[in-house]
């Protein structure tokens, strides 16, 4: 079963906008943690942010944050005053209660529009 | 100094070959993995070791073999290679949850690019 969906395969932002890159996932457990990354044309994962299943306030690293809700089970990420560097794949993962397993979307591609 | 290191970073053979893969964390982590990259960018989960041990191993070819000579290294060596396995395959570590938490971050090497030919 899939645990974590991104629905959005290609996303086109305006540089300077706002862009919400969606996630939605899976899990009965209580614990868990949700994790975005990006991967840019060079190719190496680089780690954004972080968001744990028991975190009251949403997470959030200079520009991004994470729109975390609980009872949607959605972990949207939000890229605030685009850059054309944030041109990018955005991969979202979910870390389950055992701790031992990343589970992986299947990326968003965003493209930042001069 | 590089976190998880890769090598090598490209990998260009012939099909029927045996190939290996090298990886190496300098961070003290208790878990690593293996990710294959397809051309649709598609993440798959092939094994993960902790302390040295297969925890993960999900459906892969019994072609593909991981080895973990400590808990530092996690190297893949790929018997009888095919058309197919040709994609880029990242080397990851992370902190155990026991001794990290769950919040801790999968670091990921730079990745190995494997053409088969």
């Amino acid at each position: 079963a899939q645990k974590i969906t991104q629905t959005q395969p290609g996303m086109f932002v305006q540089e300077k906008e706002a862009v919400t890159l969606d996630c939605t996932y899976d899990t009965s457990d209580p614990s868990y943690g949700l994790f975005w990354y990006k991967q840019p044309s060079s190719g190496e994962m680089i780690f954004l942010i972080y968001q744990g299943s028991y975190d009251q306030q949403n997470a959030t690293e200079g520009r991004y944050s994470l729109n975390f809700q609980k009872a949607r089970k959605s972990a949207n990420l939000v890229i605030s005053a685009s850059q054309l560097g944030d041109s990018a794949m955005y991969f979202c993962a979910m870390r389950d209660y055992t701790g031992n397993q990343f589970y992986f979307g299947t990326g968003t591609s965003l493209t930042v529009i001069p | 100094d590089t976190a998880v290191s890769q090598t090598p970073k490209y990998l260009v053979t012939q099909m029927g070959n045996d190939k290996s893969i090298k990886c190496e964390q300098n961070l003290g982590h208790d878990t690593m993995y293996w990710y294959k990259q397809d051309s649709k960018k598609f993440l798959k989960i092939m094994f993960s070791y902790n302390n040295k041990e297969l925890i993960i191993n999900e459906t892969v070819p019994n072609r593909f073999s991981p080895k973990s000579p400590d808990k530092a290294h996690l190297n893949l060596h790929i018997n009888s290679l095919e058309l197919g396995d040709s994609a880029v395959y990242f080397c990851a570590s992370s902190q155990d949850v026991a001794s990290g938490g769950i919040g801790n971050e999968q670091f990921f090497g730079p990745g190995t690019r494997l053409t088969v030919l």
